[in-house]
């Protein structure tokens, strides 16, 4: 479990606070993918980096805010959240490049908005 | 659009018995890529099978097989001699798109192993 890695694992915020939660990938992959996963509902992409810009971005809330400096390192800025933010967020990276890559994820940061 | 359905939300199997977890998808495309990940509790999801649509022979890894059905739009999972580590939230997954695709994911089927 050391490909992909997290921090915080947990995170309790509250509406008014920012936040930052970081991922980083030791398999010299060249794309960075950020997830939230909800209960009871399918994973959902958040954004896509290849190559360290952005090549996706399904429609989120402008209160987060992704940041890639570079092809090993990603990072989920988050500011004046709402309590229905409250979800697992998911970091996976992958060769990039090719189609049908394997995606290779990481532990996750629970995250709780109260 | 693309859509991945998993129409059992929960299963249990035996230890050692073997257990088929569905998946359907819906796509008019004709080129891309299935996953099946597991995500044990509390612990990071990893890939159990990956299988490429232009290929007919079906995916096997030792204990995970698929039964892919191309026609049918059908991807199911099989789980031989199951194990306790198996237990897990079982996702399926269908890739299109690219280099730059999308990865859709079902819901997830949670699996319990009864020793």
């Amino acid at each position: 479990e050391t490909g992909v890695t997290q921090t915080p694992r947990h995170l309790v915020m509250g509406m008014t606070n920012k936040k930052s939660l970081k991922c980083e990938q030791h398999l010299g992959h060249n794309a960075m993918y950020w997830y939230k996963q909800s209960a009871k509902k399918p994973l959902e992409l958040m954004f896509v980096y290849s190559l360290e810009e952005r090549v996706e971005n399904n429609s989120v809330p402008s209160r987060f805010s992704p940041e890639c400096p570079n092809s090993s390192h990603l990072f989920l800025h988050l500011h004046t959240l709402q309590p229905e933010d409250s979800a697992l967020y998911l970091c996976a990276s992958s060769r990039g490049g090719l189609a049908g890559d394997t995606q290779y994820f990481g532990p996750g940061t629970r995250l709780t908005v109260l | 659009a693309q859509t991945v359905t998993q129409s059992q939300p929960e299963m249990s199997v035996q230890e050692a018995e073997t257990v088929t977890l569905s998946c359907t998808y819906d796509t008019s495309e004709s080129d891309y890529y299935l996953f099946w990940y597991k995500q044990p509790p509390s612990r990071q999801m990893i890939l159990v099978i990956r299988q490429e649509a232009y290929k007919q022979q079906n995916a096997t890894e030792n204990r995970f097989s698929v039964n892919f059905q191309k026609a049918a739009k059908s991807f199911s999972l099989k789980i031989s001699d199951s194990q306790l580590g198996d237990a897990a939230m079982y996702f399926c997954a269908f890739f299109y798109g690219g280099s730059q695709g999308n990865l859709i994911f079902g819901k997830g089927t949670k699996l319990s192993v009864k020793p």
